[in-house]
């Protein structure tokens, strides 16, 4: 079993809606990721936080909203999605020598649909 | 940021076949080279990796391969079980920060 919990699991929001999605880990890592993942293609990277502090923002729309209230958790607000946002949002955090060698573990994912 | 390419971008193979998967990566300043795995409807899971002092590393049917001067390396899977039919990704560690680079992944089905 995965040791990073998402939820919710699947969730379906109208544009107009603002929703969270939330990531949970207690290994101790002390980066986390959220990527988003299209049907048949690999994860793409969103954001990276580093010791609580946000690192890379790689150029996603505001609609998305990461914080990270702690080291174990992670959080990604939705607002004013997109239909074209649907996809599988994947959680990920690595120990520290995982930032430079790419040791990600992954939570199952939060299966979002934008109506 | 760096390329990652990989190949074939779907395999089929028989109970108990050889099932090989490769990739190439462009220039990097790291040495760890992860493979993951994907179920549907799951998050990808480490599967197997390798640093580059080595050419070869095996763990139960799964075999990674490295060739660090033609910057490629290859994932076998040996006695390919139904239960291995999976999404395979390449990844190729990053230049700088953080950005795990993935390859495009290999449908892997494995019949019974």
């Amino acid at each position: 079993d995965t040791e990073v919990t998402q939820t919710p699991k699947h969730l379906v929001m109208g544009m107009t809606n603002k929703k969270s999605l939330k990531c949970e880990q207690h290994m101790g890592h002390r980066a986390m990721y959220w990527y988003k993942q299209k049907a048949k293609k690999p994860p793409e990277l969103m954001f990276v936080y580093s010791y609580e502090k946000l690192s890379i923002n790689e150029s996603v729309p505001s609609r998305f909203s990461p914080e990270c209230p702690n080291s174990s958790l992670l959080n990604l607000h939705l607002h004013a999605l997109q239909p074209e946002d649907s996809a599988l949002y994947l959680c990920a955090s690595s120990p520290p020598r995982g930032t430079n060698t790419g040791e990600l573990f992954f939570g199952e994912g939060s299966r979002l649909t934008v109506l | 940021q760096q390329q990652v390419k990989q190949s074939p971008q779907s395999l089929i193979v028989q109970k108990g076949g050889i099932s090989i998967i490769n990739c190439a990566y462009e220039n990097t300043a790291f040495d760890y080279f992860p493979w993951y795995q994907q179920f549907p409807g799951k998050g990808p899971a480490l599967l197997i990796a390798i640093r580059p002092d080595v050419s070869e590393k095996k763990e139960g049917r799964f075999t990674i391969s490295f060739n660090k001067s033609a910057k490629q390396f290859s994932l076998h899977i040996m006695d390919s079980q139904p239960g291995d039919s999976a999404t395979y990704f390449c990844a190729a560690p990053p230049t700088s920060g953080s950005r795990l680079t993935f390859g495009e992944g290999t449908q892997l089905t494995v019949n019974p």
